[in-house]
């Protein structure tokens, strides 16, 4: 079974400075689909950002990157700049195409705090 | 283009009670999942629902059903409620059921069961 495992269960950062929230993931197949999902106190999930298992580069969106190591199944976020609205928790999911269809793996969580 | 809307927000119910919770998905989207967030056990899956079809189901007991309806909106219904059934219910659509599709999610409904 896949598991999604995020190491940190608080972080905190200054405003305007860069945090990283860690994401392990445990699977054996070659091709899925990582996400980082925001969820803030209104408690609607958001989505942050994604990446496919196929691509190399890693992807960015604004001020959020991610470290994408395929072969350390490790899937981090980079959030730069940060912003006292970027406070939220954070999630890590997995999915794979194929016979799962919807579903998407969790990870624990991160909640993080932002200092103005 | 309006996104996930789930009905109601907050719930109230007692043990023994039934419920049911509906979502309504992005328009254009097919696919509607549902998912349980409670503090112990985190982001579970329950199930998804395609033209009308459940096509993947998670660990929960049968006291927990959906239904998806033409228009791809959908229900999910718990019977016999437990106190364990407090929880925040997540419902995320998606255009198709294929893996690389994002799924955006609704506000949730919060349920709380005496």
């Amino acid at each position: 079974a896949q598991t999604v495992t995020q190491s940190q269960p608080e972080m905190s950062v200054q405003e305007a400075e860069t945090v990283t929230l860690s994401c392990t993931y445990d699977t054996s197949e070659s091709d899925y689909y990582l996400f980082w999902y925001k969820q803030p106190p209104s408690r609607q999930m958001i989505l942050v950002i994604r990446q496919e298992a196929y691509k190399q580069q890693n992807a960015t969106e604004n001020r959020f990157s991610v470290n994408f190591q395929k072969a350390a199944k490790s899937f981090s976020l980079k959030i730069s700049d940060s912003q006292l609205g970027d406070a939220a928790m954070y999630f890590c999911a997995y999915r794979i195409p194929g016979t799962s269809y919807g579903k998407l793996t969790f990870g624990q969580g991160t909640i993080l705090t932002v200092h103005p | 283009k309006a996104g996930v809307t789930q009905t109601p927000r907050y719930l109230i119910k007692t043990r023994g009670q039934q419920v049911t919770l509906s979502c309504s998905p992005i328009s254009g989207h097919r696919s509607v999942s549902w998912y349980q967030q409670t503090p112990g056990q985190g982001l579970q899956f329950l199930f998804e629902y395609f033209s009308e079809t459940q096509r993947n189901k998670g660990n929960f007991p049968g006291r927990f059903s959906g239904r998806q309806f033409s228009n791809s909106r959908s229900e999910m219904n718990v019977s016999t409620l437990e106190l364990g059934d407090s929880a925040l219910y997540l419902c995320a659509s998606s255009l198709s059921l294929a893996g690389e599709e994002t799924q955006y999610f609704g506000p949730g409904t919060r349920l709380l069961v005496l």
